[in-house]
């Protein structure tokens, strides 16, 4: 039963550039939710989608968007970015029923912005 | 507004101690969960346990072991005989389940535990 996948694993980018990070839950899971972890913090939600609609969003501005593809898989799209938005980015995914409170995340993608 | 307090920043035993690592969590929801994760150096989040806030019986599970308590909103987890492969980072989590049933995890800023052999 393959878990949480994401990638790429790392990633440099430039102040300015845009970048676009995938993730594929879990078998048999159908919501997917971002998360931004900065050195030394907890993760901050950014987003999660479901049915290829975003229905929660935290407090991150525009310039992070995401989809979400028929077969359930995401992606994160960060235009614009700062060296700010250096961070692990985590992937999770959960299912329906009482599972929808259980959320299983993949490795991450560690950005770096230089 | 909810938030998560993990006061211990980092802790440090030698191995078979036990350890305790506090999750103190402010919300004016009535039903909320709670959840802890561990985060090993790899970077993946595992999940280690989700609490119902309706639900206060501790629980344990092997080596490990959880205390809720909402009179001080407190959901303390507890390590007995820690080993080396406990060492990492781990997070409290709180959430608050909206209409259709879904939610968002609210992370305290976690713990690193260091076992020593």
């Amino acid at each position: 039963d393959a878990g949480v996948t994401q990638s790429p694993t790392h990633l440099i980018k430039t102040r300015g550039q845009q970048v676009t990070l995938r993730c594929s839950p879990k078998s048999g899971h159908d919501t997917v939710s971002w998360y931004q972890q900065a050195l030394g913090q907890g993760p901050q939600f950014i987003f999660q989608y479901y049915e290829e609609e975003e229905r929660q969003r935290g407090n991150f501005p525009d310039r992070f968007s995401g989809h979400q593809f028929p077969n359930y898989s995401s992606e994160l799209n960060v235009n614009a970015l700062l060296l700010g938005d250096s961070a692990l980015y985590l992937c999770a995914s959960s299912g329906g029923g009482t599972q929808i409170y259980e959320q299983y995340f993949g490795p991450g993608t560690r950005l770096t912005v230089t | 507004a909810q938030k998560v307090t993990q006061a211990q920043t980092e802790i440090s035993v030698v191995e078979k101690e036990d350890v305790t690592l506090d999750c103190v969590y402010e919300t004016r929801d009535t039903t909320y969960y709670l959840f802890w994760y561990k985060q090993p150096p790899s970077g993946e989040l595992v999940f280690l346990i989700r609490r119902n806030s309706f639900d206060e019986q501790n629980e344990i599970s092997g080596r490990y072991s959880w205390n809720f308590q909402k009179s001080t909103s407190s959901f303390n987890f507890t390590i007995t005989a820690s080993q080396v492969v406990d060492s990492a980072v781990y997070f409290c989590a709180l959430s608050r389940p909206k209409s259709g049933g879904y939610n968002k995890l609210i992370f305290g800023a976690g713990t690193r535990l260091a076992v020593h052999p």
